[in-house]
């Protein structure tokens, strides 16, 4: 069952620019977080945020969260070509679930 | 991919044929996960442990099996009833009374010969 979805599934942009990625969920979550996964490689952390709040940064990250709308947008701003990856978005359940539910992910392309 | 361990990095395996595959931490985290990873697509859970000798079925469990003996190990068989195990297979660990950040290993390709 996923329940992330993430919008577009594939991105390509000039270094220097931003890159701005969507994630919808269906259910209520305790955490919303944001993976990413260089090609064959396996997912690093890249940032939580809670279901209280509204936006976080992480660097060049920004992430939002709007519950009412159940989606999220991760941006990375002045992106470098060693942004190339995929990004995932990964919610839990509320209840207090273990298990985190991973969307399709989004390919982003970082031309020098 | 920190204190997380995956062999091998690449499997071949042969029809009818049971291979393990190997995923070892030294992070001291309670929770292990198992995912398959298919092209372009996101990660599914295959199984989980939250405590040594416990695990439970993830959405994918059918053809699959594991172990966990010991906090640092769980291995995973994908047995023979598993009719389409090619995929990219990876483990991760998280510390349940901490956090909800999963760490992943470096992951193993499993092809069919």
């Amino acid at each position: 069952s996923q329940q992330g979805e993430e919008d577009p599934q594939a991105l390509s942009i000039q270094e220097g620019e931003n890159a701005t990625m969507n994630c919808s969920y269906k259910t209520s979550i305790n955490n919303l977080q944001w993976y990413r996964q260089n090609s064959g490689r396996g997912l690093v952390h890249l940032i939580l945020i809670r279901s209280n709040e509204r936006e976080k940064h992480s660097g060049r990250l920004r992430v939002t969260l709007d519950t009412s709308k159940k989606s999220s947008s991760l941006l990375i701003t002045a992106s470098r070509a060693a942004d190339t990856a995929s990004y995932f978005c990964a919610t839990d359940a509320q209840g207090g679930s273990e298990k985190l539910v991973f969307g399709k992910g989004t390919k982003l392309t970082v031309n020098p | 991919d920190g204190g997380i361990t995956q062999s091998p990095k690449y499997l071949f395996r042969k029809e009818g044929q049971n291979v393990t595959l190997s995923c070892e931490q030294n992070l001291n985290h309670d929770a292990m996960y198992w995912y398959r990873q298919d092209p372009g697509q996101g990660l599914r859970l295959i199984y989980y442990s939250q405590i040594v000798n416990d695990f439970q079925k993830g959405d994918i469990a059918e053809g699959y099996s594991v172990s966990r003996e010991k906090k640092e190990s769980f291995p995973l068989t994908v047995t023979s009833a598993q009719k389409n195990p090619t995929a990219f297979y990876l483990c991760a660990t998280g510390d349940i009374l901490t956090g909800e950040t999963q760490y992943f290993g470096p992951g193993t390709r499993l092809l069919v010969l």
